[in-house]
């Protein structure tokens, strides 16, 4: 069964600063992952989908990347805004999700 | 384009009372998933639906039923709801997993 990981747990830092994300998992048979956005009282909102072939995706200031031999994704998001904050889940083709990493970004 | 739509948004039971929670997408996706998320746990898996006619237990079905209706629609229901049923649940769709999930908003259940 897949177990993903995401640590850390919660994050904060000043705005402006370039931040990573990560995610790990255990079946490396996974052939996508995608990075979710979770505002407070919201629904999961897709930011990016990385199929096993691609390694990365960008979308404006995220990137994400894949790894399955090491069994670990990133996501870096540069030039951090307050409106960034937000929690980040990953979860991959089997739709299991990890817990989440609560992101605080201060003006 | 609504995406998944989920409903109720809110709803307040008494224990022991029984409702279905409603799930329907739009995006001709062949899979469906329900997931409750309780605080510092994360989403876990209630049920899914590989495909229309299919619904398979995930890693907290107890408690709980699943009827995939047709392609669109997939419902959960609590038949005599606990306090510990207590959750926000999610409803989401993908194809298959190959391709990017999309959520619904979210019923906020409270049991007292």
């Amino acid at each position: 069964k897949q177990e993903v990981t995401q640590i850390p747990a919660a994050l904060s830092v000043p705005e402006g600063e370039n931040l990573v994300l990560n995610c790990s998992f255990t079946d490396s048979a996974i052939y996508n992952l995608q990075w979710f956005r979770q505002d407070p009282g919201k629904g999961l909102t897709s930011l990016l989908l990385i199929q096993s072939s691609q390694r990365e995706q960008t979308s404006g200031r995220l990137n994400a990347s894949l790894d399955k031999s090491s069994g670990r994704s990133t996501l870096y998001i540069a030039a951090s805004q307050p409106g960034d904050s937000a929690t980040y889940l990953c979860g991959g083709n089997d739709m299991r999700f990890g817990a989440g990493t609560r992101l605080t970004v201060k003006p | 384009n609504a995406g998944v739509t989920q409903t109720p948004k809110f709803q307040v039971l008494k224990t022991g009372q029984s409702m279905t929670l409603q799930c329907a997408q739009d995006m001709n996706h062949n899979s469906m998933y329900w997931y409750r998320q309780d605080p510092g746990m994360g989403l876990r898996l209630i049920y899914y639906s590989a495909s229309e006619g299919t619904t398979d237990k995930g890693e907290v079905p107890n408690g709980y039923n699943v009827s995939r209706l047709n392609k669109r629609e997939f419902s959960l229901r609590l038949e005599s709801a606990a306090p510990s049923q207590t959750s926000v649940y999610f409803c989401a769709s993908s194809e298959r997993g190959l391709t990017e999930a999309f959520f619904g908003q979210g019923t906020r259940l409270t049991v007292v």
